[in-house]
């Protein structure tokens, strides 16, 4: 069974980092792309950054970009997101999400369960 | 970027009743359109892809169409199980986009 479990969230000050991770499991996690999305509390989905399946193409939301790093370790099944210079803004349920190809296409399936993050002083 | 306007954003209806959801894109996007289904409290979960295609496992009652610039999702019959919020998603270019949800409730 293809599982995605993310990690790593919590309460961070503004202008603090946090790491979030997503432990894969039940597919050959170096041969698809995968992305974060995240939910701030009750309003929609947004697209935050996206990595290939070898990790040498990355993509990022211009509201990320410069402050957020994705990253992935193929060796661990781990797939990463280094989080810079939080704004409260940034305060969402961020969740990770498989990608059917070696790219980033957006057709997500599945997804992990999401990490709270707060950016809250 | 891509807008995707999705409406309603809210919607009661009846069990056994056919429901409809729409989304514009701001420009073609051809079928590279997905639906999402999100239950209170969980992650996403993949539908229908290629704005008409049923994921496996998905009931037969969903269903969508549309290209272009205009798309439907429908469910036919709704099922107290299918109270969630839907969305759509657009992946013709970065960066991705989605719709705002459409929150459905049982009358």
């Amino acid at each position: 069974e293809v599982q995605l479990v993310d990690s790593g969230g919590g309460l961070v000050q503004p202008g603090g980092s946090l790491r979030l991770s997503c432990a894969a499991s039940g597919f050959t996690f170096s041969t698809y792309a995968m992305s974060w999305v995240r939910q701030a509390p009750g309003k929609g989905l947004e697209w935050v950054s996206g990595i290939s399946d070898s990790g040498d193409d990355t993509s990022y939301a211009d509201s990320v970009k410069g402050r957020f790093t994705i990253s992935r370790d193929n060796s661990k099944n781990t797939l990463y997101l280094q989080m810079n210079s939080l704004r409260a803004e940034d305060t969402a349920v961020y969740y990770c999400a498989k990608d059917v190809t070696t790219v980033t296409t957006g057709w997500f399936d599945p997804w992990g369960q999401g990490t709270l993050v707060t950016v809250s002083s | 970027d891509i807008q995707m306007t999705q409406s309603p954003s809210s919607l009661s209806a009846s069990v056994g009743e056919r429901v409809t959801i729409t989304c514009q894109a701001s420009q073609d996007i051809s079928n590279f359109l997905n639906w999402y289904q999100q239950k209170p409290g969980k992650a996403p979960k993949l539908l229908i892809y290629d704005a008409s295609n049923l994921e496996p496992g998905v009931p037969s009652r969903f269903s969508g169409s549309g290209s272009g610039t205009h798309f439907t999702f429908t469910i036919s019959s709704l099922q107290p199980e299918d109270i969630a919020t839907y969305f759509c998603q657009q992946y013709e270019n970065l960066p991705l986009t989605f719709g705002q949800g459409t929150r459905l409730e049982i009358k």
